[in-house]
């Protein structure tokens, strides 16, 4: 059981450049989740899917976009990267019950010059 | 909506001394509450939480938490820290009885001195 991954685990992208984070997760979990980290302001929630074919925008969706692809995977995808979008990526997954607990990967470092 | 406060961004504390880790939450519904670490340059991993029953609750690698209602509490406590201890801690809640998103606390560094 690998949990949640993430790839990549380090990216340095120029303003304006675009890219795709990508997050599986092999718990069969309904859920999945987006935040970022900066220092400071602990984690905050970019965009989640409570199934697969729905998403729905978190506290700071702006500048980003999410595909829920199947149950297994959900992608972050900057458009158009900005300085302020240097940060560490996590994905989450949850399953449905309401006591269970979101599991997350080890993150994406990203740095926007 | 929910919220939580953690007031304390750092705590320095020397080894095999007790520690406690603040967290507060304000909902106008009940919650559950949880306390996850964050070792350095990796993910969170769940150390415990709170759902129902016993206001004591039992995590691991030693910590304990206890829900307090009337103050709107959730502090985290070890009696005796390790270096291996050293790390961040977020608090997080959820409204009770389904499975909306976490809110998080901005966390506290636990710095841990031999």
């Amino acid at each position: 059981n690998a949990g949640v991954t993430q790839t990549p685990k380090f990216q340095v992208l120029k303003t304006g450049q675009s890219m795709t984070l990508q997050c599986a997760q092999d718990m069969n979990h309904n859920s999945m989740y987006w935040y970022r980290q900066d220092p400071g302001m602990g984690l905050r929630l970019i965009y989640y899917s409570a199934s697969e074919g729905t998403t729905d925008k978190g506290e700071v969706p702006n500048g980003y976009n999410v595909s829920r692809l199947n149950k297994r995977e959900f992608s972050l995808r900057l458009e158009s990267a900005a300085p302020s979008q240097t940060s560490v990526y996590f994905c989450a997954s949850c399953g449905a019950g309401v006591a269970e607990t979101q599991y997350f990967g080890p993150g994406t470092r990203l740095l926007v010059l | 909506a929910q919220s939580v406060t953690q007031l304390d961004s750092q705590v320095p504390v020397f080894e095999e001394a007790p520690v406690e880790l603040r967290c507060n939450y304000s909902s106008s519904v009940s919650v559950y509450l949880f306390w996850y670490v964050q070792y350095p340059n990796q993910g969170l991993q769940l150390l415990l939480k709170y759902l129902s029953g016993s206001t004591l609750v039992k995590g691991i690698n030693g910590f304990e938490a206890e829900f307090n209602k009337s103050q709107t509490s959730f502090h985290l406590r070890k009696p005796s820290v390790h270096i291996s201890d050293t790390a961040e801690y977020f608090c997080a809640v959820r409204k009770s009885y389904n499975t909306d998103k976490l809110i998080f606390g901005t966390g506290t560094r636990l710095q841990v001195f031999p």
